[in-house]
């Protein structure tokens, strides 16, 4: 099956810019989408289609895909960005969703 | 707005069964696709199921295909996972979660705030 793999850990001062990655056998040719998980909370999509925000999520978050990587950036990173992120694409041959390990992003 | 609350998690011995429930408002039900995904302790998150809005089609993890069964009464707004054979490593919170787009792959836009389920001697 597909495999998504992701660094476990980023860390990133505020203000700057924390870029996560999410490796696949060419992902680019999928749509990946991307989640953010808080301490407690249920997952919110913070990027779907590769690139495109659901509303009400800021545009200091932003995703793309080329060859075998996909990438989220988060720009002018907060205090409040603190979270694990995942990503995750439709393993259309199979028909299932696949999730990366996931990565836990610290402010520091 | 959209609303899902999942119920029906608890403790089980290992063998034995277990049947969650999703209540979903706020959105028409019956024409979206609805998956199962969930969080074992520590760890990250593992698709089990998805159902299309009409019940023609139902797909599942092997980690739990034949034991887990997924369904839906749009009549009620309500997505079900029958989860039997239940084993130690099924602990996990269990999230019903919404697909975003009615025909295209744009990810999951909806969660709810997850049931637990120990299995546990």
């Amino acid at each position: 099956s597909y495999v998504l793999t992701q660094p476990p850990s980023v860390s990133v001062a505020p203000g700057k810019t924390a870029t996560i990655t999410c490796g696949g056998n060419n992902i680019g040719g999928r749509s990946v989408h991307w989640y953010q998980q808080k301490p407690g909370q249920a997952p919110v999509l913070v990027i779907y289609f590769d690139s495109d925000r659901p509303s009400g999520i800021p545009a200091r978050f932003s995703g793309s895909t080329s060859g075998n990587t996909a990438t989220l950036t988060i720009s002018r990173v907060e205090a409040a960005d603190e979270a694990d992120y995942y990503c995750q694409v439709w393993d259309s041959p199979l028909d299932l969703r696949v999730f990366g390990g996931g990565t836990k992003l610290t402010v520091l | 707005q959209v609303q899902l609350v999942e119920s029906g998690g608890g403790v089980v011995q290992p063998g034995r069964s277990l049947r969650l429930s999703c209540a979903a408002s706020g959105f028409t039900f019956d024409t979206y696709g609805m998956h199962w995904v969930r969080q074992a302790p520590g760890k990250g998150l593992e698709w089990v199921t998805f159902i299309s809005y009409d019940r023609s089609k139902k797909y599942y993890a092997d980690s739990v295909k034949g034991r887990f069964t997924v369904s839906r009464d749009n009549s009620n707004n309500t997505l079900y996972l029958q989860m039997d054979i239940l084993r130690v490593e099924d602990t996990a919170i269990y999230y019903c979660a919404k697909d975003f787009d009615q025909w295209l792959d744009y990810g999951m836009d909806a969660w709810g705030q997850g049931t637990t389920v120990a299995v546990s001697s």
